[in-house]
């Protein structure tokens, strides 16, 4: 099993519509979690961090942490053509580890 | 801003030759990582630096050594390129531990 798990995709949206971005994680102590957006050829960039159960909101952007679950998820409201990449989710896992796991990340194409 | 500098974007390499990527970080981070992505892969840590002259291995360290000199600086060496080493290799630098990743623009390398 891998440590940090995503759909490959990709998913594909209409504009204006909600994308819904999921990711499980293995790790049942890991403490913080991150959503990256990666466009074609450029580096990740962070979007949001999570670090307690609930939702946390930044704009259009949502990241929802179920801790017990072990799943973090990412909505994205409103979606944009502009929001087509790469969305990577990323975990810390709190022991031992001092460096981020990356899923293989969504790839989301909002269609215009 | 945070900037992490790579070196070089691109790179083309002849198997067997030693290949050095630099990477350079602006903010005083104490943290750096060398991932590299591959397709369907995601981000895969080779190697972090908690501190300088401080190196731990990260999941896919064959094949690879690093160096930590100094604070700002750290480079990634493959000793004997090899064609299984083409890749996207992306620096980050980070605060603390469960902190944002900053990273790099990548180092596209080609080995044939």
């Amino acid at each position: 099993q891998k440590e940090v798990e995503q759909n490959s995709g990709p998913l594909s949206v209409p504009e204006g519509a909600i994308a819904s971005l999921n990711c499980t994680y293995s790790d049942r102590v890991s403490q913080s979690f991150f959503w990256y957006r990666q466009y074609s050829g450029k580096s990740p960039e962070l979007i949001m961090s999570i670090y307690s159960n609930g939702d946390k909101e930044d704009g259009r952007f949502t990241a929802q942490l179920n801790k017990a679950s072990q799943y973090v998820s990412l909505l994205i409201r409103d979606s944009q053509p502009s929001d087509s990449a790469t969305y990577l989710c990323a975990v810390n896992p709190g022991t031992g580890r001092r460096a981020l796991t990356f899923g293989s990340g969504t790839r989301l194409q909002v269609q215009p | 801003d945070v900037k992490v500098t790579q070196s070089s974007r691109y790179l083309v390499k002849r198997t067997g030759e030693k290949v050095f990527l630099e990477c350079v970080q602006d903010m005083d981070h104490e943290n750096m990582f060398w991932y590299r992505q591959d397709p369907g892969l995601g981000l895969r840590l080779i190697y972090f630096s908690y501190d300088v002259k401080m190196k731990e291995k990260g999941d896919i360290p064959e094949g690879y050594s690093v160096s930590r000199e100094k604070k700002e600086r750290f480079s990634l060496i493959l000793e004997s390129a090899s064609t299984n080493q083409t890749s996207m290799y992306l620096c980050a630098s980070t605060i603390s531990e469960a902190g944002e990743l900053f990273f790099g623009e990548g180092s596209r390398l080609t080995v044939l």
